[in-house]
């Protein structure tokens, strides 16, 4: 079945350093690809999302590329803020069903001023 | 403004007892869907439906029951039966089937069964 990896937390990092945090997904035919993000005790927030190969998705100052060659879509930013503090979901839906969400456990980041 | 509103935000039931979280969207959204959340876990599918009177079992629907009687409301029901009930529960809606509409997601309940 479908399934989503993300690297384990947490991940401490000093204000204005670079962000990677990898997912990895399996998947029949072509799943979109999104990052969720959740601040302490509330819901999720969609932060980017690509539908198809190749295509970048973006917000914030966060980036994500969809590589079907590696079946990955890492999260990246140059400069994270302390504010990007929360817990990061990278998650697929298949084809037709978009809100059937398969999601990665989640990954916690830290930023320390 | 247009949104899901998921009610309780808190709720506390001994063991043993049905407990129902309600959701409700003004977003005229077709598809509703129920998240269960455990400590450290990503959310896993309890239950969706796509239209008015219809819905289906997701990947954990034991133990919890749900209704679409109206489009803008799905009610969650976690019965006595579910093992382990104690968990943050997140409803969400999708305008429609197909790829491109955004999800949305509620503020979510948290459910403590002492």
């Amino acid at each position: 079945g479908n399934s989503v990896t993300q690297m384990e937390g947490p991940v401490t990092l000093s204000e204005e350093a670079f962000l990677t945090i990898n997912c990895t997904y399996t998947a029949t035919g072509y799943p979109s690809l999104f990052w969720y993000v959740q601040y302490p005790g509330e819901g999720l927030q969609l932060l980017l999302k690509a539908t198809k190969a190749d295509d970048k998705g973006s917000n914030k100052g966060f980036e994500a590329t969809y590589r079907k060659e590696t079946t990955s879509f890492h999260l990246e930013k140059g400069s994270v803020q302390v504010s990007d503090s929360a817990v990061y979901f990278c998650a697929l839906s298949e084809r037709g069903n978009t809100g059937k969400l398969i999601f990665g456990q989640g990954t916690t980041l830290q930023v320390k001023p | 403004d247009g949104g899901i509103t998921q009610s309780p935000k808190y709720l506390f039931r001994k063991e043993g007892q049905n407990v129902t979280l309600s959701c409700e969207q003004n977003l005229n959204h077709d598809a509703m869907y129920w998240y269960r959340q455990d400590p450290g876990q990503g959310l896993r599918l309890i239950y969706y439906s796509q239209i008015v009177n219809d819905f289906q079992k997701g990947d954990i629907a034991e133990g919890y029951s749900v209704s679409r009687e109206k489009k803008e409301s799905f009610p969650l029901t976690v019965t006595s039966a579910q093992k382990n009930p104690t968990a943050f529960y997140l409803c969400a809606s999708i305008l429609a089937r197909g790829s491109g509409n955004t999800i949305y997601f509620g503020e979510g309940s948290w459910l403590t069964v002492v």
